[in-house]
């Protein structure tokens, strides 16, 4: 599977929007782009992916790059509850059950 | 509540304890899983199970004995384990291997 490179963390205000950055220059055409979170102490959560269309489900918007190298993960209307680690993870889907979990993005909501 | 439930939540055992750890999803998935996540460590896969059957090690010491006796249950049997394997462990599930992973709450384990 593809790396991603997320930033370390980042700060946003409660009620605005959040906008997740990942980059994954070195995706392939067959590869699935997913977003996942976690709350402290708690098992991460599916969120969202998509493969090259805009995707937008109840919980977040994805958008990814006409090229592919990158997406960007909307939270539209941040919340305190919104304060987890973000991860991006490009996958293969076919039988391969490995998701690939790195470092991700710690988002604080901030008041 | 994702469907996904685990028990015990924190699990405290000495190294030469036997403990185990369960895991019962509710989804009518196919394939069961075993994460382990370490402090400031991303989480890494330990075990896939896809219809009862093991597809995956991913190079777990034996001292980490996973059993899975139908799609619903699987269990992570431990025993003389190192502090070294402290650490929060996560069972997810999924429809089958190119579904989204449902986790649950994880057990967090610490060895004395």
């Amino acid at each position: 599977d593809a790396k991603t490179t997320q930033p370390p963390s980042m700060d946003c205000a409660e009620g605005r929007a959040a906008n997740l950055p990942c980059n994954h220059s070195t995706i392939s055409g067959n590869e699935y782009v997913y977003w996942y979170r976690q709350i402290h102490s708690q098992g991460p959560q599916y969120i969202i992916h998509g493969l090259k269309n805009n995707e937008t489900n109840e919980m977040a918007s994805l958008i990814i790059t006409e090229d592919r190298k990158s997406s960007t993960l909307i939270l539209p209307h941040a919340t305190l509850r919104d304060t987890a680690v973000y991860y991006c993870i490009v996958r293969l889907l076919s039988n391969d059950y490995k998701l690939s979990f790195g470092a991700g993005t710690t988002v604080t909501v901030r008041a | 509540e994702t469907g996904v439930t685990q028990t015990p939540r924190h699990l405290v055992m000495g190294m030469t304890n036997k403990k185990s750890l369960k895991c019962e999803q509710h989804l009518g998935h196919n394939a069961m899983y075993w994460y382990k996540q370490s402090a400031k460590k991303p989480l890494e896969l330990m075990f896939v199970y896809n219809f009862k059957e093991q597809t995956e090690n991913n190079s777990v010491p034996s001292r980490f004995s996973p059993e899975c006796p139908n799609s619903s249950h699987l269990f992570l049997h431990l025993h003389t384990l190192q502090p070294e394997d402290s650490a929060l462990y996560l069972c997810a599930s999924s429809q089958a291997a190119d579904n989204e992973q449902f986790f649950g709450p994880g057990t967090r384990l610490t060895v004395l």
